[in-house]
């Protein structure tokens, strides 16, 4: 089993959609869960940080972690064109594998958000 | 130059061949990484610096050899690669205590 699942897509929304992606994970050590944002060759874009269980809101993006059932989703609102991008789900816990800093992330869900 | 960079954009290179990347960041931190992004694979991480020593090496061949001279600079010196190092390579940053990484655009390397 992975530690980290993501659905890879594609995703096909239309213009105005709101946007629902989601990993899962296995490892209930991770304590730090972020979102990233990957253009077509490009690096990928730090989107969205939290810590713990909750939610975080900035903008239309909205990130949502459920520790308990080992779930993370990110919401888009009012998904744009410009939105269509790989989104990588990321996660880490603190002395994880020795390393502090060891980022465990998701195969991406390409989304496409047609005009 | 803002953010965390990286040179060159793109490679080619012969089995037979040595060369290096080269990454930069401007952002002030104390922890840098590489990375190797395949198609269709969860990123893979490679090597970790923390305060310009490197405290992970995930299992990676000698072929690939990192190089941290300060806290600013990263690099990875390729020497006789193979056709399936072929992939899309990024540097990220971090501070030490914070799982927050920033990443630059990455290289893209061709094996021929």
């Amino acid at each position: 089993q992975k530690e980290v699942e993501q659905d890879p897509g594609p995703l096909s929304v239309p213009e105005g959609a709101i946007v629902s992606l989601n990993c899962t994970y296995s490892n209930s050590a991770f304590q730090y869960f972020m979102w990233y944002r990957q253009y077509s060759r490009k690096g990928p874009e730090l989107l969205m940080y939290t810590y713990s269980s909750g939610n975080k809101e900035d903008g239309r993006f909205t990130a949502q972690v459920d520790k308990s059932s080992k779930y993370i989703s990110l919401f888009i609102r009012d998904s744009q064109p410009s939105d269509s991008a790989t989104y990588l789900c990321a996660m880490s816990g603190r002395n994880y594998g020795g390393a502090t800093n060891k980022l465990i992330f998701g195969t991406g869900t390409l989304l496409a958000v047609q005009p | 130059e803002t953010g965390v960079t990286q040179t060159p954009r793109h490679l080619v290179m012969g089995m037979t061949n040595k060369k290096s990347l080269k990454c930069e960041q401007h952002l002030g931190h104390n922890a840098m990484y590489w990375y190797k992004q395949s198609a269709k694979k969860p990123l893979e991480l490679m090597f970790v610096y923390s305060l310009e020593e490197r405290v992970e090496n995930n299992s990676v061949p000698s072929r690939f050899s990192p190089e941290c001279p300060n806290s600013s600079h990263l690099f990875l010196h390729l020497h006789t690669l193979q056709p399936e190092d072929s992939a899309l390579y990024l540097c990220a940053s971090s501070q030490v205590a914070s799982a927050e990484q920033y990443f630059g655009p990455g290289t893209r390397l061709t094996v021929t």
